[in-house]
């Protein structure tokens, strides 16, 4: 495809669910980025791979968010024991590489989950 | 203090007339910058990047970046109905040099016809 694809668009997960949201950047793209954005918020980072490692997980906000690439190409995050604080947009983005990131990237049109 | 702070608005602009936004941050070390536009339920798209100081000019839109005072705007002319919208300002710091970026909590602007 052209740009970033994310599914599903949108979740409805019960508190204590686990769920999984998938992120298919464009291809051939080494960077792949994470952010969750709260209503009425700006994107908060969460997670960065280069290739199929993972360089940075400091905004995961707790145990229960787990990333991963493990071909360097799609990426899953998944959120376990979901709670009503992790409903949340959450949008992917990638890059031709770290030097091009610098120079901005477009966002993938995210994952609205909804915890109930 | 936030890393990347703006005015949540809204601000309400005329048609036609120009909208100014600010964008002010507090790591010296930032080195590129980022405006983005967001409609409701959609996802951000870039429609800017600067990263001297001075202006840069993109059709209506020009950026304005002042390092020394740690500030970014953003001026939108002739401003029409369809740039009602959330405009984020984002901010790589030196120290992310692989791209992470830093968002303030946006302004809504909203062009009354």
């Amino acid at each position: 495809g052209a740009g970033v694809s994310q599914s599903p668009r949108y979740k409805v997960a019960k508190r204590g669910q686990d769920v999984a949201l998938r992120c298919d950047p464009i291809s051939g793209h080494v960077s792949l980025f994470w952010y969750q954005q709260a209503l009425g918020q700006g994107p908060e980072f969460l997670t960065y791979f280069q290739n199929e490692a993972q360089l940075d997980k400091s905004g995961l906000p707790s145990d229960r968010f787990f990333a991963e690439r493990p071909e360097g190409s799609v990426s899953t995050l998944k959120i376990q024991r979901t709670q009503k604080e992790d409903s949340a947009v959450y949008l992917c983005a990638s890059s031709l590489g770290p030097g091009e990131a610098n120079y901005g990237y477009t966002f993938g049109s995210g994952t609205r989950l909804t915890v109930v | 203090q936030k890393e990347v702070e703006q005015n949540s608005g809204p601000l309400s602009v005329p048609e036609g007339a120009i909208a100014s936004l600010n964008c002010t941050y507090s790591d010296r070390g930032s080195q590129s910058f980022f405006w983005y536009r967001q409609y409701s339920g959609k996802s951000p798209e870039l429609i800017m990047s600067i990263y001297s100081n001075g202006d840069k000019e993109d059709g209506r839109f020009t950026a304005q970046l002042n390092k020394a005072s740690q500030y970014v705007s953003l001026l939108i002319r002739d401003s029409q109905p369809s740039d009602s919208a959330t405009y984020l300002c984002a901010v790589n710091r030196a120290t992310d040099s692989w791209g992470k970026l830093q968002f303030g909590a946006g302004t809504q602007v909203v062009v009354t016809p």
